[in-house]
């Protein structure tokens, strides 16, 4: 188990660009969310999948961003025109199918620090 | 829709002094409550959890909360810091109505700063 990895940890771009950030889950874990951390705030919840399926997205998810599984395995966040406000921690979490209540527990990367300029 | 609510922004502590850090949630229905710590640019690592069962869970690093239904409450402890637990602590709560396939709710954070 090598726990749930996310890449690149940093993330310069300037307004307008595109980005792209890739999770890792835990293998095995069917369950994957994104949420989003500002400075001296709480992680908020942006959306999550199971397996491949995307089946709910934050009202804070414009539409600027978007989030695939395709193959129900690695995730990928990209968001396009980027814009200052963008700037934030975005971090993954992962969790299992079971058994019983183990599902709930999620299980957190080290993020991806993204600036804008 | 759920909230959680950390009183304290900050803590300053002495070393091998206890510690209590505040959350309050809620809700109306059954929820799983969460404590997880963030040292500075990592993510998050999990304390502890209350899922079902008894009130007083145990975690990692000699913490330990307590569940209270009728106050809606979930406050961490620790009878002795060491200047390690230096860290950020959010509360979060999950379950219930929330939706999003158990989705979690944090709190803002409580800044724990332990000193010699």
């Amino acid at each position: 188990d090598t726990g749930v990895s996310q890449n690149p940890r940093h993330k310069i771009t300037k307004r307008g660009q595109n980005v792209t950030f890739r999770c890792d889950p835990i293998s095995e874990h069917n369950r994957l969310y994104w949420y989003r951390q500002t400075l001296g705030q709480g992680p908020e919840f942006l959306t999550y999948f199971q397996n491949e399926a995307q089946l709910e997205k934050s009202r804070l998810l414009s539409d600027r961003f978007s989030a695939e599984r395709p193959k129900g395995s690695f995730s990928t966040l990209e968001i396009q025109r980027t814009e200052q406000g963008d700037s934030a921690m975005y971090l993954c979490a992962s969790s299992s199918p079971g058994p019983g209540l183990a599902r709930h527990e999620q299980y957190f990367g080290p993020g991806t620090r993204l600036t804008v300029t | 829709a759920q909230s959680v609510t950390q009183l304290d922004s900050q803590v300053p502590v002495f070393e091998e002094a206890p510690v209590e850090l505040r959350c309050n949630y809620s809700s109306s229905v059954s929820v799983y409550l969460f404590w997880y710590v963030q040292y500075p640019n990592q993510g998050l690592q999990l304390l502890l959890k209350y899922l079902s069962g008894s009130t007083l869970v145990k975690g990692i690093n000699g913490f330990e909360a307590e569940f209270n239904k009728s106050q809606t409450s979930f406050h961490l402890r620790k009878p002795s810091v060491h200047i390690s637990d230096t860290a950020e602590y959010f509360c979060a709560v999950s379950g219930g109505l929330t939706g999003g396939g158990n989705k979690l709710t944090f709190g803002t954070g409580t800044q724990l700063k332990v000193e010699l």
